[in-house]
């Protein structure tokens, strides 16, 4: 079956340094993936979307990947706030549905 | 805009009563979703519709109901509930033609417990 996994460990970094999430996927060939960020108590807040012929998506400080070879795409913080501090979840999209995977928690520290 | 909206925020039910969770959106979105999240768990898809008058299962259906009579409302709802169904709910919304990979606006959630 369809199955999206990313680091369920809390990741903590120092501010200023750049974080890097991970996001896998197997049994799955999406044209899509997006990456939402959470906040606790709140929904998710949609950030970036790539399309599978790209290779790479920015926005101010924020970059994913996306590799269809490896299954997998990363998202980059640079320059890291504890503003940034939250739970960090991509989804994959198949025809009018959204798998989710189940977050990654991301601790900036002053 | 208010984009989307649920009510009630927070619910306690009891075993076996039936409630139904409203969600509005006035962004004129044809898609909209119903998501169900436990505690260190992503997002499960309950129901999905595509447009007004229709509406599908997704991956977590079983306990749950839906309509959409309207574009703007996609009400969830529980008719025998169940310790189970214990979780956060969120409704979402997403574009028009396009939507198959537009992004998704998401409600505040409801909080409910089945005790």
């Amino acid at each position: 079956s369809q199955k999206i996994e990313q680091n369920s460990e809390a990741l903590n970094i120092q501010e200023g340094k750049t974080a890097t999430l991970t996001c896998n996927y197997t049994n799955y060939s999406p044209a899509y993936l997006q990456w939402y960020r959470q906040d606790p108590g709140r929904g998710p807040v949609f950030l970036l979307l790539i399309r599978e012929n790209e290779k790479e998506k920015r926005k101010e400080r924020l970059k994913v990947t996306f590799d269809t070879t490896l299954k997998q795409s990363l998202f980059h913080i640079t320059a890291s706030q504890p503003a940034d501090s939250a739970t960090y979840l991509c989804a994959l999209q198949g025809t009018y549905k959204y798998i989710f995977g189940t977050g990654t928690r991301l601790k900036v520290l002053a | 805009n208010a984009g989307v909206t649920q009510t009630p925020k927070f619910r306690i039910l009891k075993i076996g009563q039936s409630m139904t969770l409203q969600c509005t959106q006035d962004m004129n979105h044809n898609y909209m979703y119903w998501y169900r999240q436990d505690p260190g768990m992503g997002l499960k898809l309950i129901y999905y519709s595509v447009g007004a008058g229709i509406t599908d299962k997704g991956e977590v259906p079983n306990g749950y109901n839906v309509s959409r009579s309207t574009t703007e409302d996609f009400p969830l709802r529980l008719e025998l509930a169940a310790p189970s169904q214990t979780s956060v709910y969120f409704c979402a919304s997403g574009g028009g033609a396009w939507a198959s990979f537009d992004e998704q606006f998401f409600g505040p959630g409801t909080r409910l417990t089945v005790l």
